[in-house]
This record gives structure tokens, C-alpha cells and sequence, in this order.
């Protein structure tokens, strides 16, 4: 079976601050992205990634940067956290090939920017 | 951007029951996909269809690529309790390689 993880299920951060979001994947999937899901706007694509340092914007990167310098791990910074970037972020993975649109997701780490 | 239309938004149904639920949208879409989310964790994939027409199972479920190829249905026989999550439907729009288009889901309760 496919495992996405992610570093943190909670976390609390103070306006302001650099956060790191990481997420690892164990099946060797080229694709890697980061979804943010808030009630009403359903999952919104902010970055994604189709091999080891190369990154695509989504719908909504602004206010994050992205990081992919090994293929299983693709990571999410907000380098100035604000209060409207309380989210659940979910970290999700894909092989290549026919199969590519099938992503997998983590967890989810549930963000809280007081 | 492409949006996808979901329906019903929720639904309140009685352990045994079957339960029916739809996507749509206003262009083509190359692949339907379905996804099951429980509280508090990432959604989990329940069938891909990447053809129009294409019915799969996967157990109780089943999941049809409309022939237009601007919709798709997931059907769950014989509801039970577990079956309590967020379902959502996602594609991937012509000309859009990678990224997906998300309903908003629809919230099904099993009353037991």
C-alpha cells in the first residue's frame, strides 16, 4: 500500500512565524502535491511537484513556497504565517505513467496560526 | 477555473439502504476519480475510471464514467455504519495534466 505521511496532525503557530510542513511518500511516485481544505471551498491545489526539484504553481501559491530536493519528500513553507492560512493541508502523491491522475493522500496536518 | 458539481450535499439514510450520488461538470473531463473522507483525516481512493461508459466495482461500491464525459455516479449498496464520511469526486479536466478538479463533497450519515 501506498503511505503518505506528514510530519504533524496538529499544529499551532503564532502569526508571524516560518513554518515547515513536510510530507514523505514510500512508493517511489514522481508527483507529489499540497492541498489546503477549508469548509465551502472544498481542496484547493496550492503547489505541486513532477520530479525532484521542479515545482508548479496551483491555484492559490501565494503567501507559500515549495521544496522538493529528494523525490519521497516534498515540503511546504510559509515563510510568514498569517491567521488566514489556518487550514488543513494535505500532502498527496502519484505514480507515473497511466495511473498518474490517482493521488494519495496523507493525513493531514490541521494548521492553527493564532 | 473548471468546477465540478456535486450532489446531494448530504444525505440522512438508514443502515441497509442504497445510496446514489453524482458529479458534474461543464466540460469533458479525461478521468473521474472517488474519494472517501472520514473526520479528521486525508481522503482516501475509492475507484478511478479513466472511460467514458466505464462502470467499476470496488466491493459494495460501484462508479460509472457518464458517456458525455461531464459526469459520474458513485453507488453504495447496503449502507453501514462505517459508511459515515465525506465522499468527493474529483477529474481530471482535457488539457490538464497532473492537476485535478474537486467536488465539494457530499456528507453521508448511516443511522443504524
Amino acid at each position: 500500500d501506498v503511505k503518505v505521511t506528514q510530519s504533524s496532525r496538529y499544529l499551532v503557530k503564532r502569526t508571524g512565524e516560518k513554518v515547515f510542513l513536510e510530507c514523505v511518500q514510500d512508493m517511489d511516485h514522481e508527483n507529489m502535491f499540497w492541498y489546503r481544505q477549508d469548509p465551502g471551498l472544498g481542496l484547493r491545489l496550492i503547489y505541486f511537484s513532477y520530479d525532484v526539484k521542479m515545482k508548479e504553481k496551483g491555484d492559490i501559491p501565494e503567501g507559500y513556497s515549495v521544496s522538493r530536493e529528494k523525490k519521497e519528500r516534498f515540503s511546504l513553507i510559509l515563510e510568514s504565517a498569517s491567521t488566514n492560512q489556518t487550514s488543513m493541508y494535505l500532502c498527496a502523491s502519484s505514480p507515473p505513467g497511466f495511473s498518474y491522475n490517482e493521488q494519495f493522500f496523507g493525513p493531514g496536518t490541521r494548521l492553527t496560526v493564532l | 477555473g473548471q468546477q465540478l458539481n456535486q450532489s446531494p450535499q448530504s444525505m440522512f439514510i438508514q443502515e441497509g439502504e442504497d445510496v446514489s450520488m453524482n458529479c458534474t461538470s461543464s466540460s469533458i473531463f479525461n478521468t473521474w476519480l472517488w474519494y472517501k473522507q472520514d473526520p479528521g483525516e486525508g481522503p482516501v481512493l475509492l475507484i478511478a475510471l479513466y472511460k467514458a461508459g466505464e462502470l467499476t466495482s470496488n466491493g459494495r461500491l460501484t462508479a460509472q464514467f457518464g458517456i458525455t464525459r461531464k459526469d459520474s455516479f458513485l453507488n453504495i449498496s447496503a449502507s453501514i455504519p462505517s459508511d459515515v464520511g465525506i465522499y468527493f469526486c474529483a477529474g481530471q479536466p482535457g488539457g490538464s495534466n497532473y492537476k485535478l478538479t474537486f467536488g465539494k463533497g457530499t456528507l453521508l450519515t448511516v443511522n443504524p
